[in-house]
């Protein structure tokens, strides 16, 4: 077990419609990363989120966007969904402060949309 | 641009026998090296990591090597062991005004080890 939890575990949805995929860093995380890996790809770095701000950008599209609660929770809002949008998207945190640190993943959320 | 390159997508080796899994980067200003393993319908693991000062790290079964002039990096493991049939992921990040900075990944070698 990370420590890294992301809800729901699988989620199936319509072209057009909106999600919000959930992550809980590990405890003292306050760097929360989020991740898609498409098919069997790699995994491509969306956006970082630090102590609630965003701190690093990669590509993610317009219509994606991620927030950092107060509590370091986050949240990964994807709109109005493309049958491409189809993925496994992966939260992880990072401890802060020391220069060579790991990320935790969390098990991922896989989303289907049909 | 892809910054961080595995160029097998996949190895077979015997049980037993040494897997080595290879990963090139073309970003200079990257310093710290790590080896992820996945499983299916799992997140990816940390497995080991080798900082730039380094050009070896050890931990049990599993060494990194780096070869920074090369810009490449290596995972051996011996001896190879059917659990560790996974994808591996090679990731590397930038150390960038004192914080915690974003792992940039290959695309993963699937490793499969067979008896």
């Amino acid at each position: 077990d990370s420590g890294v939890t992301q809800t729901p575990k699988h989620l199936i949805t319509a072209t057009g419609q909106r999600v919000t995929l959930r992550c809980s860093p590990r405890s003292g995380d306050l760097s929360v990363y989020w991740y898609q890996q498409s098919l069997d790809q790699g995994l491509q770095f969306l956006i970082q989120y630090y102590n609630g701000e965003e701190r690093a950008k990669g590509n993610i599209l317009e219509r994606f966007s991620a927030q950092q609660f107060p509590d370091l929770h986050s949240e990964l809002n994807l709109s109005s969904l493309e049958l491409g949008d189809s993925a496994l998207y992966f939260c992880a945190s990072s401890e802060e402060g020391r220069r060579n640190t790991e990320a935790f993943f969390g098990q991922g959320t896989r989303l289907t949309v049909v | 641009d892809q910054q961080v390159k595995q160029n097998s997508p996949s190895l077979s080796v015997q049980e037993g026998r040494i897997s080595i899994l290879n990963c090139d980067y073309t970003n200079s200003m990257f310093d710290y090296f790590l080896w992820y393993k996945k499983y299916p319908a799992e997140g990816p693991t940390f497995l080991i990591s080798i900082s730039s000062i380094k050009d070896k790290n050890e931990d049990g079964r599993f060494t990194v090597f780096l070869n920074k002039s090369a810009k490449h990096l290596s995972l051996h493991i011996v001896p190879s062991q059917p659990g560790d049939s996974a994808v591996y992921f090679c990731a590397a990040s930038a150390w960038n005004t004192g914080t915690a900075s974003k792992l940039t990944f290959g695309t993963g070698t699937r490793l499969q080890v067979t008896l």
